[in-house]
């Protein structure tokens, strides 16, 4: 069965950077076409989707955090990662990565991590 | 960007009764690229229906999606204690995917 498993500093200071990692186990993030998704939640709020990575590297960015987020990956690892430079308060959020159910970025998020806190403050 | 507009914001039922969830989308969603979520407090979403009408595995058939283009409905035939929650609906047809704001499903 595939899991997630979301991990990084619960606390990130303003104007630094915010590094998380998702660790998949259970499947390959090689293995078949899925982009593997970043979406974060501020506390009581809505839903927010950042960004998703294919195997190969290739990115897609929600246009609002663009300038600031880099997503990568590591396939030996089956990780793959989320920087969010130049944070401040409204950036905390609880933050989950992610697989769509199928192939290709038109899908739906089938498969998701339990989530981690992330808050900023000094 | 599409936008998600979900209506209402909180509905107050009994259980036994039936939800009526809104979704309208500020421009057509091609290929009915429509999902809905359920999020219960402290938890991860969990993936309700997709492609508008669909339900994931595993899903109860009380739940049922219905609509097309910019209006999109959930329904929740005689509430369960479980169900109530928070309902987010998402359009993954273009980028940037996006979420609604969500409808609390709240006890009366």
């Amino acid at each position: 069965q595939l899991q997630l498993q979301e991990s990084g500093p619960g606390l990130v200071k303003p104007s630094e950077t915010l590094s998380l990692t998702c660790t998949v186990s259970g499947g390959s993030i090689n293995s078949g076409s899925y982009y593997w998704g970043w979406i974060r939640q501020p506390p009581g709020k809505g839903l927010e989707w950042i960004g998703s990575i294919y195997h190969s590297g290739s990115t897609h960015y929600n246009p609002s955090l663009k300038s600031r987020v880099i997503i990568s990956v590591d396939t030996s690892r089956n990780q793959f990662s989320l920087k969010l430079t130049s944070v401040t308060a409204a950036d905390t959020a609880m933050f989950y990565c992610a697989r769509p159910s199928d192939y290709g970025l038109n899908s739906e998020f089938l498969h998701w991590g339990q989530g981690t806190l992330v808050t900023v403050s000094s | 960007e599409i936008v998600l507009t979900q209506s209402p914001d909180t509905l107050s039922l009994s259980p036994g009764e039936r939800a009526t969830l809104s979704c309208r989308a500020s421009q057509s969603i091609s290929h009915f690229y429509l999902a809905w979520y359920q999020q219960k407090p402290g938890q991860a979403p969990r993936l309700l229906i997709s492609g508008a009408s669909s339900r994931a595995t595993g899903i109860p058939d009380r739940f049922s999606g219905s609509g097309s283009g910019t209006d999109f409905t959930l329904a929740i035939t005689r509430l369960e204690p479980e169900d109530f929650a928070m309902y987010f609906c998402q359009h993954y047809g273009t980028s940037p995917l996006t979420f609604g704001g969500g409808t609390k499903v709240e006890i009366k």
